[in-house]
């Protein structure tokens, strides 16, 4: 079973490059999501999704954008990266964002290692 | 957005010990309490979801309470083992449905 697949699993980029960090997930998930986490701090979230079509901002969306044109991926893109946005990024998805039917937990992607420079 | 802290920030254990940590929450608005488990160079994994006060959940040797009027939870892990090495990480969900995570407890057992 894949399970959250995200690519690519590192990446070197100069201030200004744009790039889309990949992210799907085969367990037919309604809910994605984007988390940034740095040194010292609880995972963050950027952007997420409640079901193909729709996305929405999460605590810290500023610099990237997202889509959710099926429900199997759900792409991050970085317009034009600042060396601020260096950081481990985790994709979760889960059965939905309320588990009111399921338990709610969150799958997550192994983690793509970004660094700005 | 109110925080969730975690203590300690890591853990020097022997192994055969137990231990426990803490991860503490706002508790107003409780919907869910998650605990997560993050080895090096993997995907974190659910340990426990936990919604009800007084919960108490257990997986083998790692176990967890959970209270909710007073805003924190208790993972114990029995009898460490050097595959127990991981940050644990806990993440309040609250009525709007979102999780703030803690910053995590590193746990290293020395063998």
């Amino acid at each position: 079973n894949a399970g959250v697949t995200q690519t690519p699993k590192f990446q070197v980029l100069k201030t200004g490059q744009s790039m889309t960090l990949q992210c799907a997930q085969d367990m037919n998930h309604e809910y994605m999501s984007w988390y940034r986490q740095d040194p010292g701090m609880g995972l963050r979230l950027i952007h997420y999704s409640v079901g193909a079509g729709i996305t929405d901002q999460g605590e810290v969306p500023n610099g990237y954008n997202v889509s959710r044109s099926t429900t199997e991926d759900f792409p991050l893109r970085l317009l034009s990266a600042a060396p601020s946005q260096t950081s481990v990024y985790f994709c979760a998805s889960s059965y939905s964002r309320a588990g009111i039917t399921k338990t709610g937990e969150l799958f997550f992607g192994e983690g793509s290692r970004l660094t700005v420079l | 957005i109110l925080n969730v802290e975690q203590s300690p920030q890591s853990l020097h254990v022997q192994e055969g010990d137990s231990t426990n940590f803490t991860c503490s929450f706002p508790s107003s608005n409780f919907y869910a309490l998650h605990w997560y488990r993050w080895e090096t160079a993997k995907s974190p994994e659910a340990l426990f979801v936990m919604t009800l006060n007084g919960d108490e959940k257990k997986k083998g040797r790692i176990s967890a309470t959970l209270n909710t009027k007073e805003g924190y939870s208790y993972l114990y892990i029995k009898g460490s083992q050097p595959e127990d090495s991981a940050t644990y990480l806990c993440a309040h969900k609250d009525s709007n449905y979102q999780l703030i995570w803690g910053a995590g407890t590193k746990l290293i057992i020395k063998p």
